[in-house]
Order: C-alpha cells, then sequence, then structure tokens
C-alpha cells in the first residue's frame, strides 16, 4: 500500500471546524482512502472512507483533491470527546494477496482540542 | 450493540506461563485479525482469519497461535510468553466486503509478561 504523510500534531479549540490533512502524492487508482480514530485507551474507530468523490457522514466530511494525492478530513464542530489520534490510512481494494485486511497504521496526527 | 469484545482486559503474568486473551464479535463477520501496538511502533497485524478454519500469519506471527473454530470467536494464544511480548493487543473484525470499508476494533487488552 501506498505511504501516507500526515502532521504530527494539531490543535483546535472546542466548537470550531478541524481540518487534518493527509498527503498521499504515490496513491494509486485503486487505494481507498480511509481515516480511522484512536481515543485515548481505546481501541482505534473507523471514522470516514472515500474514493474519488468527497463524503460526509454523521462524524466527519471528506475531501478529496482532484489529483487524488492528498485529502483533508474535516470534523465540523470540535468537542473535548474528538481529542485523539487520527490515522490517514490508503487501501488497495485489488491487493488480494497476503493480508490483505491489513491496515497500515502510521503515527497518525494527535488533536487537541482547547476548551 | 455491535461489538467486539476482548478478555481480559489486563493481564499480568510470567515467562513461560501459557495464556488465551479471548475475542468475540456479534456482527457474524467473516474477517478478523490481531493486532498489537508497541510505543513508536504503531500497530501491528499479528494473524487475521478470512472464515472459520481459514487463517494465516501478519506482519509479527512469531510467538503466537490463533484458532478460528466458530465464526464469532478467534482466541489469541501465546504459548510461552516472554516479555518482548509485553503489549497492548487489540482484535478487530469486519465483513469480508468491508475490507474496501470499516474495521471494528475491541476495547484492548494489556498484557505485561514479567
Amino acid at each position: 500500500d501506498a505511504k501516507t504523510t500526515q502532521p504530527n500534531s494539531m490543535e483546535s479549540n472546542e466548537e470550531e471546524p478541524v481540518h487534518l490533512p493527509c498527503n498521499h502524492s504515490t496513491i494509486s487508482g485503486t487505494d481507498y482512502i480511509h481515516w480511522y480514530r484512536q481515543l485515548p485507551s481505546q481501541g482505534p474507530e473507523y471514522v470516514i472512507h472515500g474514493l474519488t468523490s468527497n463524503v460526509n457522514n454523521r462524524m466527519a466530511s471528506l475531501a478529496i483533491a482532484e489529483d487524488r494525492k492528498s485529502s483533508t478530513l474535516i470534523l465540523h464542530r470540535a468537542t473535548l470527546r474528538d481529542a485523539a489520534v487520527y490515522y490517514c490510512i490508503l487501501r488497495d481494494v485489488l491487493n488480494y494477496g497476503g493480508s490483505q485486511g491489513n491496515l497500515i497504521f502510521g503515527k497518525g496526527t494527535k488533536l487537541s482540542v482547547k476548551p | 450493540e455491535a461489538q467486539v469484545t476482548q478478555n481480559p482486559r489486563y493481564l499480568i503474568t510470567v515467562t513461560g506461563k501459557k495464556l488465551t486473551v479471548t475475542c468475540s464479535q456479534n456482527m457474524n463477520h467473516e474477517y478478523m485479525s490481531w493486532y498489537r501496538q508497541d510505543p513508536g511502533l504503531g500497530l501491528r497485524q499479528i494473524y487475521y482469519s478470512m472464515n472459520v478454519e481459514v487463517t494465516d500469519k501478519g506482519d509479527v506471527p512469531e510467538g503466537y497461535k490463533v484458532s478460528r473454530k466458530e465464526k464469532r470467536n478467534f482466541p489469541l494464544i501465546l504459548e510461552s510468553p516472554s516479555p518482548n511480548q509485553t503489549s497492548l493487543y487489540f482484535c478487530a473484525s469486519s465483513l469480508r466486503e468491508g475490507l474496501r470499508g470499516e474495521q471494528y476494533f475491541g476495547p484492548g487488552t494489556r498484557l505485561t509478561v514479567t
């Protein structure tokens, strides 16, 4: 799977929008972009995923650049509960060899939310 | 409630004493896997299972065994634990088709081997 690059940390104020960037310049045409987050002392939690079009769900929005070399996870109104490490992960859905379900977690972005 | 459960949540043991960490999911998922999380190394996959009686090694399988006799359960077995297996362990599951989508993770098991 192609690699992703994320800032080590970001800060936000409560109730303000947060834009978490992810660069994936070597993304292939069959890579889906996934976001997970890990709250302190918990297991990773799925946030959102997409391929080409922007995606919205109850937790967040995912904005994907037209060339797909970068994407942004958008939390519309950050709460204290959103403080977590956010991981941007690429999944090649055509790679059925080996451990196809393996999520490759990088270091992620640690998001701090100030009241 | 859809969930992945793990037991125990915390375990302190001694070198060489066999242990089993259980994992169970109630979502009828075909795919299940185990990860370990270590500071500076992130999460790494240990073993995975595509369905009952189908298991395979992940990135760091040495020192671990698994079994998948029932769809809902995927226990992780450490036959002879060593201190380098001190870690935080997570079980995960998804639909087979969900390999393109969401994986559900358990709450974690913190293991200390002295």
